[in-house]
């Protein structure tokens, strides 16, 4: 497709229940970012892709929280032993730096809620 | 803590007025970007600025970067209830990765 593709859009699950979200970026783009965002709050770092270079999963709040890409190109973020606190929208984006800038283009998101 | 930080938190003007939203950072720059995000989902880009420029135009969006005091501003002219939305700075380090980190946003509500 055109743009940045996640999935699901909206997730309930039970605490303490695995996760598993899906991004689907732009064709040819070679970065991947994850973010998180809790309601009415700004975007929180999770972890950042680029090409073959190893991953800088410096955002990643904790072990729970894990994230590969295949191939370069589609990617998992897999969120084990659910939390209430991990209750967030899940916002994937992909970028080509060096041609655009570094700009980077969203999916909507993955709206996931633990109850 | 976030590398940028906009002010003001919230922001809530009349139609047909000026709107200027502020973004602090931390750390040396690449560049620095805004977003805008529309009811919780994903972020649009709006405009870049490089660290050796020090205004943008865009339409109805002017961008100004001061380096020495580490802080950009994002003008919208002449407002519109459909630009009601949150609006985010984002940076990318000098010499770092290319993450973007983002602040909180400020979230403006133009009013008909």
């Amino acid at each position: 497709g055109a743009g940045v593709s996640q999935s699901p859009s909206n997730k309930v699950t039970e605490k303490g229940k695995d996760v598993e979200l899906r991004c689907d970026p732009i064709s040819g783009h070679t970065a991947l970012y994850w973010y998180r965002q809790s309601l009415g709050q700004g975007l929180e770092f999770l972890i950042y892709f680029q090409g073959n270079s190893a991953p800088d999963k410096s955002g990643l709040p904790s072990d729970r929280f894990s994230a590969e890409r295949t191939g370069g190109s589609v990617s998992t973020l897999t969120i084990q032993r659910t939390q209430q606190e991990d209750s967030a929208v899940y916002l994937c984006a992909s970028s080509s730096p060096g041609l655009s800038g570094n700009t980077i283009y969203f999916g909507e998101g993955s709206w996931l809620t633990v109850v | 803590s976030q590398q940028g930080e906009e002010d003001p938190q919230a922001l809530s003007i009349q139609e047909g007025e000026n709107a200027t939203m502020n973004c602090s950072y931390k750390t040396s720059i690449n560049n620095l970007q805004w977003y805008r995000q529309n009811s919780g989902r994903g972020l649009v880009h709006l405009i870049l600025i490089r660290s050796n420029e020090r205004e943008k135009h865009s339409g109805r969006l002017r961008v100004t970067l001061d380096t020495s005091k580490k802080s950009s501003s994002l003008l919208i002219t002449a407002s519109r209830a459909a630009d009601t939305a949150s609006y985010f700075c984002a940076t990318g380090a000098q010499g770092g990765s290319e993450k973007l980190v983002f602040g909180k946003g400020t979230k403006l509500t133009v009013n008909p």
